[in-house]
């Protein structure tokens, strides 16, 4: 089964807007992370939040996780036309070592 | 942060031929490297974990005689694509670990395999 639901699949907001994207899983995790790919292009890491952490943010970036309801959510604020990207959660397994499990990631779309 | 190259970024192959493809980290020992391939508008799926100086561990459903990984050093890890066909054409992402307690991981930037 699939560890790493994410939803929406596609979002397309104006720039200034605010974008949200959340993230589910089914296992426990050591940590859950949010990386960005723009398109054609390897993977950046954004944020990491351990499974005893509740919010961190980074910039305009701010992460939520919520153990008990194993989702976690990642929010854009004052989106940019440049964070046009998609972007995935990723968990980190208890039972799997530095071996991720990618979500099906979420395409977001900022128009000037 | 850490820097990992891929080589080559973009690759167009006959069907039957072999292709490999590099993985390097640059400035730090990478322990442990992944492969992954990713289909348009798909997620990252895991091919094998690669550790230095030991056989890659593959995933579940990717052939290891088609999907040749080696590990040689501590900073180079290659994926080789054997007798590729047109349904291997994909893009080929590897990440790389220090091995830190951080968990993070540090992706080089794909590379496109296209078999004709």
């Amino acid at each position: 089964s699939q560890q790493g639901e994410e939803d929406p699949q596609a979002l397309s907001i104006q720039e200034g807007e605010n974008a949200t994207m959340n993230c589910s899983y089914k296992t426990s995790i050591n940590n859950l992370q949010w990386y960005r790919q723009n398109s054609g292009r390897g993977l950046v890491h954004l944020i990491l939040i351990r499974s005893n952490e509740r919010e961190k943010h980074s910039g305009r970036l701010r992460v939520t996780l919520d153990t008990s309801k194993k989702s976690s959510s990642l929010l854009i604020t004052a989106s940019r036309a440049a964070d046009t990207a998609s972007y995935f959660c990723a968990t980190d397994e208890k039972a799997a070592g530095n071996k991720l499990t990618f979500g099906g990631g979420t395409r977001v779309l900022v128009k000037p | 942060g850490a820097v990992v190259s891929q080589h080559p970024s973009r690759v167009i192959c006959k069907s039957g031929t072999s292709v490999k493809i590099e993985c390097r980290s640059l400035d730090f020992q990478a322990t442990t490297m992944f492969w992954y391939r990713q289909f348009p508008k798909q997620s990252l799926m895991l091919m094998a974990t690669s550790n230095e100086g030991s056989k890659a561990t593959y995933e579940q459903g990717v052939e290891k005689d088609k999907f040749l990984i080696n590990h040689a050093s501590l900073t180079l890890s290659t994926l080789t694509v054997t007798s590729a066909h047109p349904e291997d054409s994909s893009f080929y992402i590897c990440s790389a670990s220090s091995g830190t307690v951080t968990g993070e991981l540090f992706f080089g930037e794909g590379s496109r395999l296209t078999v004709l």
